[in-house]
């Protein structure tokens, strides 16, 4: 157990839909990662956020966004959801913001889009 | 820019036998290196890491990994392979700059072994 949550465990939902995913990072963290692995492309990262503030950005599309709150807790919000976004979604966190603080990964969310 | 190559998608070896799973890295920086395991239906977890200081590192589960700079290599082994070793392998290099801190992962090995 990383001391990463994720919620939920499992979505289904329609295409053209809206979800959202929720992460609870270590306690003592600060920098929260959202990644996304697919068939297709594998492990990506999508977004940093560290200590409330937008860190980094990487393929993350126009239709998702994020943030973190002053409980340090993260959101990942999907929208206008197509049949590609199925995937599994993994938040970890890390206590800083540099490369050489050690990433612990959450057990990730399985979305399913029909 | 940062990137990783894992040679092999998929390796089978017998119970006992060696295991070497193999990561070619491509980094404009030093880079930071790590190896990660996922079972199925679980998260990730990391078995080792390079930052600096000594090529050659030991993880957990007996799994060890060796820094080769000349060859840009990172490459993953196990002197004797467990049934229970048997799930994906990711290696990651730790981006820098305009990806921030995220890791940059390879499309993964999937390690079978048989009895």
């Amino acid at each position: 157990d990383s001391g990463v949550t994720q919620t939920p465990k499992h979505l289904i939902t329609a295409t053209g839909q809206r979800v959202t995913l929720r992460c609870s990072p270590r306690s003592g963290d600060l920098s929260v990662y959202w990644y996304q692995q697919s068939l297709d492309q594998g492990l990506q990262f999508l977004i940093q956020y560290y200590n409330g503030e937008e860190r980094a950005k990487g393929n993350i599309l126009e239709r998702f966004s994020a943030q973190q709150f002053p409980d340090l807790h993260s959101e990942l919000n999907l929208s206008s959801l197509e049949l590609g976004d199925s995937a599994l979604y993994f938040c970890a966190s890390s206590v800083g913001p540099s490369r050489f603080h050690e990433q612990f990964f959450g057990p990730g969310t399985r979305l399913t889009v029909l | 820019a940062q990137s990783v190559t894992q040679l092999g998608s998929h390796v089978s070896v017998s119970e006992g036998a060696l295991v070497l799973l193999r990561c070619n890295y491509s980094s404009s920086v030093p880079p930071y290196l790590f190896w990660y395991v996922q079972y199925p239906n679980q998260g990730l977890q990391l078995l080792l890491k390079y930052t600096t200081g000594a090529t050659l590192v030991k993880g957990i589960n007996g799994f060890e990994a060796e820094f080769k700079k000349s060859e840009t290599s990172f490459h993953l082994t196990k002197p004797s392979a467990h049934m229970s070793d048997a799930a994906e392998y990711f290696c990651a290099v730790s981006g820098f700059n305009q990806a921030g801190t995220a890791l940059i992962f390879g499309k993964g090995t999937t390690l079978s072994v048989s009895s």
